[in-house]
């Protein structure tokens, strides 16, 4: 069973406009939850991350909102930029996967067209 | 170098042969992980050392793989008798024991990956 969920295996912005990714949680024992990138042939890297005991944190053009209630977190990139094509990784910790360890979903591939 | 560095890159094999992988963490980091990354999912722990102790595997760790961190520096990856099914990207992660801060710093930090194809 998964435990993180993110629904759109990709999503297509033009550029300039919001891209809003969505993501999915069922275990309410994660404590944080994280934003990764992923360029092909590169490693996941960090983006933004918030605590459970948040429901906003930005940072320049991302926003992470979270929404407890609904076990549903969302980031928000304004401008969306050419730049910002990549795969994109939720992924929360407190659950398994070791201590400190993350528990990812499978992504979403996000498509800046110019 | 600040980065994780993994090795080799690329490793094609043939199946029933041993593989292993290499991972070197950032220096001052005592935590290292290993994830394995399939086509269309996202990255699924395997097993975490603290210092040169492996304090958890996971279930997707089966008895062909094992991995070391003698040292408490580079960790090793082995998997014997590869399957087809083995076939996938190695991600190796490393941080400094410790919650997150909200300023987001103290993550897992991960390499570029070693991708394994066993024909």
């Amino acid at each position: 069973d998964q435990q993180v969920k993110q629904n759109s295996p990709s999503l297509s912005v033009q550029e300039g406009r919001i891209s809003i990714l969505n993501c999915d949680y069922t275990n309410s024992m994660f404590d944080y939850f994280l934003w990764y990138k992923k360029y092909p042939a590169e490693g996941p890297t960090f983006l933004i991350s918030i605590s459970s005991i948040k429901d906003k944190n930005e940072d320049g053009r991302f926003t992470v909102f979270l929404n407890k209630s609904a076990k549903h977190l969302s980031l928000h990139i304004v401008p969306s930029q050419p730049g910002d094509s990549a795969v994109y990784f939720c992924a929360a910790r407190g659950a398994g996967g070791g201590a400190d360890g993350l528990t990812f979903g499978k992504g979403t591939h996000l498509i800046i067209q110019p | 170098d600040t980065g994780v560095s993994q090795d080799p890159r690329h490793k094609i094999t043939k199946r029933g042969q041993n593989v292993t992988f290499r991972c070197d963490p950032i220096s001052e980091h005592n935590r290292l992980y290993w994830y394995r990354q399939t086509l269309g999912q996202g990255p699924e722990f395997l097993t975490y050392f603290q210092n040169e102790a492996q304090l958890e595997k996971s279930r997707l760790l089966s008895d062909r793989f094992s991995a070391e961190r003698p040292k408490g520096s580079f960790s090793t990856l082995e998997i014997q008798r590869t399957e087809q099914g083995d076939s996938a990207m190695y991600l190796c992660a490393s941080k400094v024991s410790g919650g997150l801060q909200q300023s987001g710093a103290n993550v897992l930090t991960f390499g570029a990956g070693s991708r394994l194809t066993v024909l």
